[in-house]
């Protein structure tokens, strides 16, 4: 059973030039949750699609954008990038959790900003 | 003050040791509390959650959280090589944060054959 898929793995932009992550969640899960893990640092979440809306989301800028298709895969999208975007994305996938228990995370991409 | 407070280590101990890892928080509307696994190089791997307060224990693990003192903690009994890894505490539940993790910046575990 494939677990949450993550692509790319590694990633090097230059600044101000714009980046698209993957994600294909766990097969069952219907949500997609994005987060950024900077160096040393816990993941703070960016934000949540479940059926292909937005369901919530964190303290992020408007350079930060989403989207889920309706086969549940989703993407992140970060326009202008910065120098301090460099971090890694991690996605996470549900089945409709709200208290957080039964996420299941990817490897992740790390993003490397220069 | 940030919502979940989280001492970063890093943590150094002989195998066979008993590890105490902590976190507070200020949100008092948290009602899930969780500990979360990450090796190096991969993503976070839920290890133990509670709903409210109490303890509950899984092997080696035991969780234990205190609501009245806005504290939760991870024990790991006779700590092995294969436990070196961050752990990180993560919360959710109540109010607008249904939805999110919030997270502890992690301790870094070491456990040294």
């Amino acid at each position: 059973d494939a677990g949450v898929t993550q692509s790319p793995t590694h990633l090097i932009k230059t600044r101000g030039q714009q980046v698209t992550l993957r994600c294909s969640p766990k097969s069952g899960h219907d949500t997609v949750s994005w987060y950024q893990q900077a160096l040393g640092q816990g993941p703070q979440f960016i934000f949540q699609y479940y059926e292909e809306e937005e369901r919530q989301r964190g303290n992020f800028p408007d350079r930060f954008s989403g989207h889920q298709f309706p086969n549940y895969s989703s993407e992140l999208n970060v326009n202008a990038l910065l120098l301090g975007d460099s971090a890694l994305y991690l996605c996470a996938s549900s089945l409709g959790e709200k208290g957080g228990v039964g996420y299941t995370f990817g490897s992740g991409t790390r993003l490397t900003v220069v | 003050q940030k919502e979940v407070e989280q001492d970063p280590g890093p943590l150094s101990v002989p195998e066979g040791a008993i590890v105490s890892l902590n976190c507070t928080y200020s949100n008092s509307a948290f009602q899930y509390f969780m500990w979360y696994r990450q090796y190096s190089r991969k993503g976070p791997e839920l290890l133990m959650y509670t709903y409210s307060s109490g303890n509950k224990e899984d092997g080696r693990f035991t969780a234990q959280v205190d609501k009245s003192s806005k504290y939760i903690s991870l024990f790991i009994r006779d700590s092995q090589p294969s436990d070196s890894a961050t752990y990180l505490c993560a919360m959710s539940g109540g109010g607008g944060s249904n939805y999110k993790l919030t997270f502890g910046k992690g301790t870094l575990l070491t456990v040294n054959p």
